[in-house]
């Protein structure tokens, strides 16, 4: 499969744990996304990557959350100190061009669900 | 705030008919949109595009209309198969400055074709 692939599929935790979340991109795609989306909304954009540096991040991405993407192959996204509210599917894109322009459209993964108890 | 809006959180159509979703926008300096489908369980999927140069495109039984001046733009699927029946996300990009270059998605549509 060359698809983008992000690992784990699920992950359970308590609150006030750490989690990573693990994003294999399709491998000739430079950039990278990560979304959030929860019950009811479209994905929220979270950061971006153009190969290994980390160009823009969101409002949304507070202090606890962090990016990597090491060797501008694959990618992490680490939250620390869990809270409830950070309960979501965190999906994963990569792309080719600029989004939404010509070959620019982004693929998503399957996403990863975070359950916060 | 929400500068991409799908006001229709639901549509029901008849397998055979037009299936309608509707989008609207406030940043007129947007230069592209996009339709993304997603069944349950797994990533939201490229679907069609649309530049703001353009206010039609066409691929099968997809077609993307553009109204820049309404800041609205839907989606027509002609006609409509029960393998439809999926969320529907409008999505748009642009401008690009410096380091800026994402898609921003609207809350989606979830469109049921009944056989």
């Amino acid at each position: 499969d060359t698809g983008v692939s992000q690992n784990p599929r699920h992950k359970i935790t308590k609150r006030g744990q750490n989690v990573t979340f693990r994003c294999d991109p399709i491998s000739e795609h430079n950039r990278l996304y990560w979304y959030r989306q929860t019950l009811g909304q479209g994905p929220e954009f979270l950061t971006y990557f153009q190969n290994e540096a980390q160009l823009e991040k969101s409002r949304l991405l507070s202090d606890r959350f962090s990016a990597e993407r090491p060797k501008g192959s694959f990618s992490t996204l680490e939250i620390q100190r869990t809270e409830q509210g950070d309960s979501a599917m965190y999906l994963c894109a990569s792309s080719l061009g600029l989004a939404g322009v010509g070959t620019g459209e982004l693929f998503f993964g399957e996403g990863s669900r975070l359950t916060v108890l | 705030d929400q500068q991409v809006k799908q006001n229709s959180p639901s549509l029901s159509v008849q397998e055979g008919r037009i299936s309608i979703l509707n989008c609207d926008y406030t940043n007129s300096m947007f230069d592209y949109f996009l339709w993304y489908k997603k069944y349950p369980a797994e990533g939201p999927t490229f679907l069609i595009s649309i530049s703001s140069i353009k206010d039609k495109n066409e691929d099968g039984r997809f077609t993307v209309f553009l109204n820049k001046s309404a800041k609205h733009l839907s989606l027509h699927i002609v006609p409509s198969q029960p393998g439809d029946s999926a969320v529907y996300f409008c999505a748009a990009s642009g401008p690009w400055g410096g380091a800026t270059n994402k898609l921003i998605f609207g809350t989606g549509t979830l469109l049921a074709v009944q056989p």
